[in-house]
Formats: structure tokens, sequence, C-alpha cells
């Protein structure tokens, strides 16, 4: 149990087109969801939290309307980087809270390429 | 606020090597504590964990115990195996208002040699 998926698994566009990554919980409800970066050799960075039905909690030096974060329901939340650029070209990984528990399940992540 | 120093790599070991990666962590309140494993181009895989002080986590053949007294959360390993390259990340997890948030160490790169 307890399985994250995201897709797509790796994207590559053009500069300044949007991309949209998928995040689902396939077998709970996921009341919180959480979007990281990575950089190469780097950690995990927070990017923002998502709670179902209300605005996301967006870290600080994390641009709001570059990545917009949509959690539409205890399933699936979105994450959209707009008018990407190459910059923006990194592994972004999404995790998922199911209610009541202290953990965070992961997904396997996804490799964006901004050409 | 929270924070995670874990021992900076690379870590080359050959196989059969006992390992040891530190980690220590600074918290408010009580935390929870993990170690995750980061395969080559995949995303994040709890290994183990430990809610309280005291308290062991173990999976395949990994272990760490909870040390408040000493504020650490050290992985061993008594004899690793190609298999186990990897990336592995310390991790703190604490209620920040309403949600649970986890505080990641800056990852620990491992390498085995057959």
């Amino acid at each position: 149990g307890a399985v994250v998926s995201q897709h797509p698994s790796r994207v590559i566009c053009k500069s300044g087109t949007s991309v949209k990554i998928e995040c689902r919980s396939l077998d709970f409800q996921a009341t919180t969801m959480f979007w990281y970066r990575q950089f190469p050799k780097k950690s995990l960075m927070l990017m923002a939290t998502s709670n179902e039905g209300s605005k996301a909690t967006y870290e600080q030096g994390v641009e709001k309307d570059k990545f917009l974060i949509n959690h539409a329901s205890l399933t699936l939340s979105t994450l959209t980087v707009t008018s990407a650029h190459p910059e923006d070209s990194s592994f972004y990984i999404c995790s998922a809270r199911r209610s009541s528990y202290n953990e965070q399940f992961f997904g396997p992540g996804t490799r964006l390429t901004v050409l | 606020g929270n924070s995670v120093t874990q021992m900076e790599g690379p870590v080359t070991l050959s196989e059969e090597a006992f390992l040891t990666i530190n980690c220590t962590y600074t918290a408010t309140g009580y935390p929870s504590l993990f170690w995750y494993v980061q395969y080559p181009g995949e995303g994040l895989q709890l290994l183990l964990k430990a809610t309280k002080a005291d308290d062991k986590g173990s999976n395949k053949g990994f272990e760490a115990t909870y040390r408040k007294e000493t504020t650490s959360f050290h992985l061993e390993k008594g004899s690793v195996q190609v298999s186990d390259s990897a990336v592995y990340f310390c991790a703190l997890g604490n209620s920040g208002g309403s949600n649970y948030k986890l505080t990641f160490g800056k990852g620990t790169l491992l390498t085995v040699n057959p």
C-alpha cells in the first residue's frame, strides 16, 4: 500500500512553454501533498505544501505564479511550471501524506528539461 | 528551527565492508527520524524510521537508533553489497503548524565496489 505515482516521468519542452506534472496517490487518500525540487547532487528542496481544496503554501523564495499547484482531490495534485526556462530544468518529486499518519510517501520523480 | 546534518560523501566501500553514515539533528519537540534511499534516476524510498527516543529502525540489514542524548540517528550496515550503491538521506519529521514537514540532510552518495 501507500503508492504514489507521477506523470510524466520525463518531459522535454521548449523555453516559454508550460508543463504540467501530475502526482497521484493510488491506494490511499492524501490530505496533504508536497512538492520538492532536487538539483544535481543536492538535497531535496521543499517548494510547497498543498492541502486538498485549499491554496498551496509556498516556501520562501518559490514563485507561486511560476509554479502553480492545484490539489483538486484527495488523490491528485498537479504542479504546472509556467513559461519554463532552462534554469527550471530539474528533478521534481512529489510526496503524499496519508490522513492521520506522520509519514510521507514519495513519487518516483519527474525529470524536466527545458531547451 | 529544524535541521539535519549528515556525513558528506562520497563514500566508497568494497563489498562486505561495514558502513556507517552519521546523522545528527536539531529540532523542537519530539520529531520522528527517517532514512531514505534514492537509486539513480528514481524517487525516494523509505529505508527505515524511528518515532521516539531509543527506538531502533531496521530494514534490509540497515539499522539506525534514535539517540536523543546525542541527537543522532546514524545509519549502519554490517556488510554492504554492490546493490546498496545509492544516495542516502537522513530526514527529520515534525509538525509545522497543521502540516507535517520533512527536513532533509544533504544526502550521502555511497558506492560499493565488487
